[in-house]
Formats: structure tokens, C-alpha cells, sequence
């Protein structure tokens, strides 16, 4: 089944103590991306990477990390996090410039920081 | 500054009706414009996209219109059923970088 999967799906941490979401797709897709989604801003792109070793940063980059070793895996790592970052976390990935430069989401992390 | 807009509220409208959602934005220049369904507690799911040279798109039930001019876009659901309540979101791409920007959704509720 396509799908894009990200782990954990639900994580409470306390402030400072670095973590990873994982995010692997099977389409082989060359675009992935991470998204934040909060009441009343809507979903804020964090990170996005065309292809292997490409990421770049999207509209809210700060405190967050990504890196793109191999097409399927697009983890997304928080070195410090805060309470600011308590959010609910999507993954996508997608074949840009195809007919529709669709993106395809993983299930959702919900992330809080205490 | 840039933004996109969507109706903040929610828009509940009677089974069988025409839903019709907003899509406003300023300061982009998309070449193509988006649209996706979220359920509560699940990830957006890609719908329909319609392009800057293109009026309107239609699939089944849902239509797109897109105004370069007015910098706006339409979604339009016919014959609703209660099964289409949901919220939608439009997105667009800050011009062909490939970085997305999402409005906050309009969620749609359609009463039986």
C-alpha cells in the first residue's frame, strides 16, 4: 500500500531533551516535506527537500532540523525542544512538477512539550 | 505582507445544497492553486488543482474556479451529503519554489 508513515504518532517530552520523528514514504518520491498545525494557524511548512541531500526552509525553520541521507526517509529532529513547539506534526511527500504536485500525508504526530 | 484567507467560520449548509468555500490571497503569484480535505485528527488529503491559466476544473461533484485577477479561488461542492463535512483547506505554491504555503481551512458541515 502507498502510504507515508511517520513514528512515533503520539509523544510527550519534557523541554531540552532532543528528539526524532521519523517520516519514510514508498512511493519514491522525490519531494518530502514537514508541516506544523495549530488551532487557528493552519498547517506551516517547516522544511522541504526536493530530492536526496536538498532540504530548504520553509516558513517556520526555527528549531527544528531535517536531513535527506535517502529518498524514502525525511526524519525531522528537534535538538532543544520548548513548549512553543508543542504541535500536531505532519509529514508529505510528493513527485513535483508531475500533473498535479499533489502531496500525499503521513497519519500525524502530535507532539507536546512540557 | 503575504497571505491566504479562507472563511475563519464554520459554514453548515443543508444536505443536497451547494457548498461554496473561499480562497483569498495577496502578494503571491501561484501557478497553480490547491485544494485538500482533512478529517478531525487525520492528514490533509489532496482533492483537485487548478492552474493560473485555467477558469475552472470540475471533478464529480466538486468545481474550482480560479480569478488570477481578484486573487481568488472557489470550491464548490454540489449536492452535498453529510459525509462531505470536513474542512478544507486551499494551497498554493510561493511561486514554483515548491515551498507551500496552506490557508487555515474552512470547515464545512452538512446537516442531514
Amino acid at each position: 500500500e502507498a502510504q507515508v508513515t511517520q513514528n512515533p504518532r503520539y509523544l510527550i517530552t519534557v523541554t531540552g531533551k532532543k528528539l526524532t520523528v521519523t517520516c519514510s514514504q514508498n512511493m519514491n518520491h522525490e519531494y518530502m516535506s514537514w508541516y506544523r498545525q495549530d488551532p487557528g494557524l493552519g498547517l506551516r511548512q517547516i522544511y522541504y527537500s526536493m530530492n536526496v541531500e536538498v532540504t530548504d526552509k520553509g516558513d517556520v525553520p526555527e528549531g527544528y532540523k531535517v536531513s535527506r541521507k535517502e529518498k524514502r526517509n525525511f526524519p525531522l529532529i528537534l535538538e532543544s525542544p520548548s513548549p512553543n513547539q508543542t504541535s500536531l506534526y505532519f509529514c508529505a511527500s510528493g513527485h513535483p512538477p508531475d500533473s498535479y504536485n499533489e502531496q500525499f500525508f503521513g497519519p500525524g504526530t502530535r507532539l507536546t512539550v512540557l | 505582507s503575504q497571505k491566504i484567507e479562507q472563511n475563519s467560520e464554520a459554514l453548515n449548509i443543508q444536505e443536497g445544497k451547494t457548498a461554496t468555500l473561499t480562497c483569498n490571497y495577496t502578494n503571491y503569484s501561484p501557478a497553480y492553486l490547491q485544494w485538500y480535505r482533512q478529517d478531525p485528527g487525520r492528514g490533509p488529503v489532496f482533492l483537485l488543482l487548478i492552474r493560473e491559466n485555467e477558469k475552472e476544473k470540475r471533478k464529480e461533484r466538486l468545481k474550482v474556479t480560479f480569478d488570477t485577477t481578484l486573487k481568488q479561488s472557489l470550491f464548490h461542492i454540489t449536492a452535498s451529503q453529510p459525509a462531505d463535512s470536513a474542512t478544507y483547506l486551499c494551497a498554493l505554491d510561493d511561486s514554483g519554489t515548491y515551498k507551500y504555503i496552506f490557508g487555515t481551512g474552512t470547515r464545512l458541515k452538512v446537516l442531514a
